[in-house]
């Protein structure tokens, strides 16, 4: 079965490093989205993609975040100057069409643990 | 950002009992909702959907009830297995957004 994978599967970090988390989404999908979990807390929302540009983003997606579709496969999220509120585990999803409605679920990947030390 | 809410952060259920998790929303513009399933070191896993048309949608032992008027929706899962011991987690969506909103978890044991 096609799923989403993601790399690293942990990534530790010092504060004010740079940092990309990669993602290959399902091959025919065409909405790729990134999301967060704080350990503890909820699964939120980062930012979705399609067709090459943001769809939408959450206030939580600063000047800090990017996302990037360097080629047809990967979906990339930076984050420029880490903080250790940044430590997290990073979930990227995809889907084949916007996600609402019949058929439109999100597949998550396994997630990469992001430690800021 | 409490628009989605679990409020029963664990069960405990017997096996081959049901379970029923709950789930409560504020934000009436919700129209999709969504149950995943999320074992540990893992991402969530899709498990079953509804739309704000329908009141119930069944697949083999999940059934999603939606009560609009009361903006409340409940997962049953009858019979409850071991394999079913995870963290699931309700998810709502609107029809001209592009992102979930999820409740905080509710945790689920089922004990043999």
């Amino acid at each position: 079965e096609p799923e989403v994978t993601q790399t690293p599967s942990h990534q530790v970090t010092q504060m004010g490093q740079e940092v990309i988390l990669r993602c290959v989404p399902i091959s025919n999908h065409l909405y790729f989205y990134w999301y967060r979990q704080i350990l503890g807390q909820k699964v939120e929302f980062l930012v979705s993609f399609y067709n090459n540009e943001i769809s939408e983003k959450s206030e939580i997606f600063d000047d800090q975040f990017s996302v990037e579709r360097p080629d047809g496969s990967n979906f990339t999220l930076k984050i420029r100057s880490t903080k250790l509120e940044d430590s997290a585990m990073y979930f990227c999803a995809s889907s084949v069409y916007r996600t609402g409605g019949t058929n439109t679920e999100a597949f998550f990947g396994q997630g990469t643990r992001l430690t800021v030390v | 950002d409490q628009q989605v809410k679990q409020n029963s952060p664990s069960l405990s259920v017997q096996e081959g009992r049901i379970s029923i998790l709950n789930c409560d929303y504020t934000n009436s513009m919700f129209d999709y909702f969504l149950w995943y399933k999320k074992y540990p070191a893992e991402g969530p896993t899709f498990l079953i959907s509804i739309s704000s048309i329908k009141d119930k949608n069944e697949d083999g032992r999940f059934t999603v009830f939606l009560n609009k008027s009361a903006k409340h929706l409940s997962l049953h899962i009858v019979p409850s297995q071991p394999g079913d011991s995870a963290v699931y987690f309700c998810a709502a969506n609107t029809a001209a957004g592009n992102k979930l909103t999820f409740g905080g978890g509710t945790r689920v044991l089922v004990k043999p």
